[in-house]
């Protein structure tokens, strides 16, 4: 079945660095990819939709300064937290819609902020 | 924007006994309404989902029921076993494709 990997799974940055994480559709195209933060014990909060080719949507009270995203090709898309505090520690995840109108989750990546 | 209200946050039953989550939301415009089960720090599992033109849907212990008039939706599991804790989420969305806003999540505990 479709596969949806993100990479790094867990990923340590000192405050201030940007740290990048990966969202990659493994054989199927995906020209809209999600992206999710998830703080413990909380749910998943979209952050943002990554539009293959053209800027991502943001939604409401998502700084799109600092969670840059880029989805270049029909595979991936990558969020970028800039300038990195600890309050952005968090589980990262993205979606893409596979076959058969599917949605299909990353594995997710931990980012924690030091 | 769309808004999901998913209650109750905690549910802890006995083991054999039937658990309900329910899930209400705001967006008329919402047409699918998948659940997902999530063991800590990993990605978000379907169990079941439903769209706008069913009112109810079935899977062996696990049932999900639409009331679209009355914007809610609610997850059923039958013959709870100790490896159904974990924590549920509903979800709506416009299509089967688009973007998801969850509700807030149910964590359920089922003892032996």
């Amino acid at each position: 079945g479709a596969v949806v990997s993100q990479h790094p799974s867990r990923v340590i940055c000192k405050s201030g660095t940007s740290v990048k994480i990966e969202c990659r559709s493994l054989d199927f195209q995906a020209t809209t990819m999600f992206w999710y933060r998830q703080f413990p014990k909380q749910s998943l909060m979209l952050m943002a939709t990554s539009n293959e080719g053209s800027k991502a949507t943001y939604e409401q009270g998502v700084e799109k300064d600092k969670f840059l995203i880029n989805h270049a090709s029909l595979t991936l898309s990558t969020l970028t937290v800039t300038s990195a505090h600890p309050e952005d520690s968090s589980f990262y995840i993205c979606s893409a819609s596979g076959t058969g109108n599917t949605i299909y989750f990353g594995e997710g990546s931990w980012l924690t902020v030091v | 924007g769309e808004n999901v209200e998913q209650h109750p946050s905690t549910l802890s039953v006995q083991e054999g006994d039937s658990a309900v989550i329910k899930c209400t939301y705001s967006d008329s415009a919402s047409n699918y309404f998948p659940w997902y089960k999530q063991e800590l720090g990993k990605r978000p599992q379907l169990i079941i989902d439903i769209r706008s033109n069913v009112g109810e849907k079935k899977d062996q212990r696990i049932a999900v029921t639409l009331n679209k008039t009355a914007k809610h939706f609610s997850l059923h599991i039958t013959e709870t076993q100790p490896e159904d804790s974990a924590v549920y989420f509903c979800a709506a969305s416009i299509t089967n494709t688009d973007k998801l806003i969850f509700g807030t999540g149910t964590r359920l505990q089922v003892f032996p």
